[in-house]
C-alpha cells in the first residue's frame, strides 16, 4: 500500500515563509507532487520532484529526499491568496492511481 | 473543451435514488480518475481508467458505486440507492499519460447532497 502524512493545519503571517512537510510510505516510488486547493475550488498542480533536491517555481519551492521518504513544500513571501489546502501526492510502482495525503490547511494572517 | 468538464455541478437527491455523474476529460488525455472529497477532508481515490486497459476499481467503497468510460473519452460515475454518507464532491481528473510528472488536471467537481 501507500500512505502520505502531512500536518493538518499551518498558520503564518503575510510576508513570512512556511514549510509544509510530507512523509510517505510506498512500494516503489515515482516522485512526489504538490497540489493547491482553494475553498470550493478544484485542486491544481503546483510542483513535482522526481529526484532528490529542490525545485523552484517563483515563490514556491519543493524538496524531496528519497532516502528519507520525505518532502516539503516551501512558500515564501506569503500572500493572503495563498490561504488554501495543500496536498502532497505520489504514484507508486505497483498501483496506477495517484494517492493524495490528507491535506494541510494553510491560513495566512494579515 | 479546454479543461475537464463535469456535470451536474450540483445535485440534490433523495436517499435511495440513483445518480449519474458525468465527466468529459481534456481531449487527448488517455487517463481518467474519479476522486471523492467530503467536506474539509482529503481526496479519496475511487477509480482509474487508462486507455483500453481494465480500470483500477480498488477505491470504490461499495457495490453501489460503478463507473464506465465509453470510447476512451467520457466517463459516467453511477451511485445506486444513494445514502446520506455519499454526500460529497465528486472530482474527475485526466492526464495525458499514466505516469510522467504526476500532473493530473481536475474538473470543478459535482457536489452531491443526499437528503
Amino acid at each position: 500500500g501507500q500512505s502520505l502524512e502531512q500536518p493538518s493545519e499551518v498558520t503564518a503571517v503575510e510576508g513570512a515563509i512556511v514549510q509544509i512537510n510530507c512523509t510517505y510510505q510506498t512500494s516503489g516510488f515515482y516522485g512526489l507532487s504538490w497540489y493547491q486547493q482553494h475553498d470550493g475550488g478544484a485542486p491544481t498542480f503546483l510542483s513535482y520532484n522526481a529526484l532528490d533536491g529542490l525545485e523552484e517555481t517563483g515563490r514556491f519551492s519543493s524538496f524531496l529526499s528519497r532516502s528519507d521518504s520525505y518532502g516539503y513544500l516551501l512558500l515564501q513571501e506569503l500572500q493572503m491568496k495563498d490561504s488554501a489546502s495543500y496536498f502532497c501526492a505520489a504514484r507508486s510502482g505497483s498501483a496506477r492511481q495517484l494517492t493524495f495525503g490528507s491535506g494541510t490547511q494553510l491560513t495566512v494572517l494579515p | 473543451g479546454a479543461g475537464v468538464s463535469q456535470s451536474p455541478s450540483n445535485k440534490v437527491t433523495e436517499k435511495g435514488k440513483d445518480v449519474e455523474l458525468r465527466c468529459d476529460p481534456i481531449s487527448g488525455h488517455t487517463a481518467l480518475y474519479w476522486y471523492r472529497q467530503s467536506l474539509g477532508q482529503g481526496l479519496e481515490f475511487l477509480i482509474y481508467f487508462q486507455g483500453n486497459s481494465a480500470p483500477d476499481k480498488s477505491g470504490l467503497p461499495s457495490d453501489r458505486f460503478s463507473a464506465e468510460r465509453t470510447g476512451g473519452s467520457v466517463s459516467t460515475l453511477t451511485i445506486q440507492r444513494t445514502q446520506q454518507e455519499d454526500s460529497a464532491v465528486y472530482l474527475c481528473a485526466s492526464s495525458p499519460a499514466r505516469e510522467g510528472r504526476n500532473t493530473i488536471y481536475f474538473g470543478e467537481g459535482s457536489w452531491l447532497t443526499v437528503v
